[in-house]
């Protein structure tokens, strides 16, 4: 069955360091979407990302975060200057036909700000 | 405005018995879905249903059974004979239209133990 890979699984990083985060999506999937999970908490959506640029974001996205699609098959989500709360589980997902219809999730990251 | 309840935070059932969890949701929009998502102890994310707000008949897949109420807002999910493998943080999950269906809300969780 396909599925979306995310890589780290773990990172550690630095306050003040920048990160990305990977994800290859299905290969076929057309909406791509970025959500994060501190732990024991809720999952909260991040942003949604739709023909080459961003469809959605919430208020937690802010300037410190960016989305890229580099190629046909990565999707990318960086952090410029990591803070002790960015700590949290990352999840990519993707969707061929968009939100209304579930997602496949990644495994998700696990990003440990230090 | 958006919101999913899940008043129940942990749940512990021994094997073998039913078990329901509660989800009630908030939206002022008409048109909607409603998603239930299985979070297992090694921490992936896996979707189990998708339910529009259209349509209100309830779901059966195996031991799994969804009740969706629209007159009480409510997309509750049982496990039926349930097995130590069903021992997983479940969440429910709500996108509408007026939002956008590409931002899913969702629940705080419930965390549901097996005891063999």
């Amino acid at each position: 069955e396909p599925e979306v890979t995310q890589t780290p699984s773990h990172q550690v990083t630095q306050m003040g360091q920048e990160v990305i985060l990977r994800c290859v999506p299905i290969s076929n999937h057309l909406y791509f979407y970025w959500y994060r999970q501190i732990l024991g908490q809720k999952v909260e959506f991040l942003v949604s990302f739709y023909n080459n640029e961003i469809s959605e974001k919430s208020e937690i996205f802010d300037d410190q975060f960016s989305v890229e699609r580099p190629d046909g098959s990565n999707f990318t989500l960086k952090i410029r200057s990591t803070k002790l709360e960015d700590s949290a589980m990352y999840f990519c997902a993707s969707s061929r036909t968009g939100g209304a219809y579930g997602y496949t999730f990644g495994s998700g990251t696990r990003l440990t700000v230090v | 405005a958006q919101k999913v309840t899940q008043a129940q935070t942990e749940i512990s059932v021994v094997e073998k018995e039913d078990v329901t969890l509660d989800c009630v949701y908030e939206t002022r929009d008409t048109t909607y879905y409603l998603f239930w998502y299985k979070q297992p102890p090694s921490g992936e994310l896996v979707f189990l249903i998708r339910r529009n707000s259209f349509d209100e008949q309830n779901e059966i897949s195996g031991r799994y059974s969804w009740n969706f109420q629209k007159s009480t807002s409510s997309f509750n999910f049982t496990i039926t004979a349930s097995q130590v493998v069903d021992s997983a943080v479940y969440f429910c999950a709500l996108s509408d239209r007026k939002t956008s269906y590409d931002k899913v809300i969702f629940g705080p969780g419930t965390s549901l133990s097996v005891i063999p």
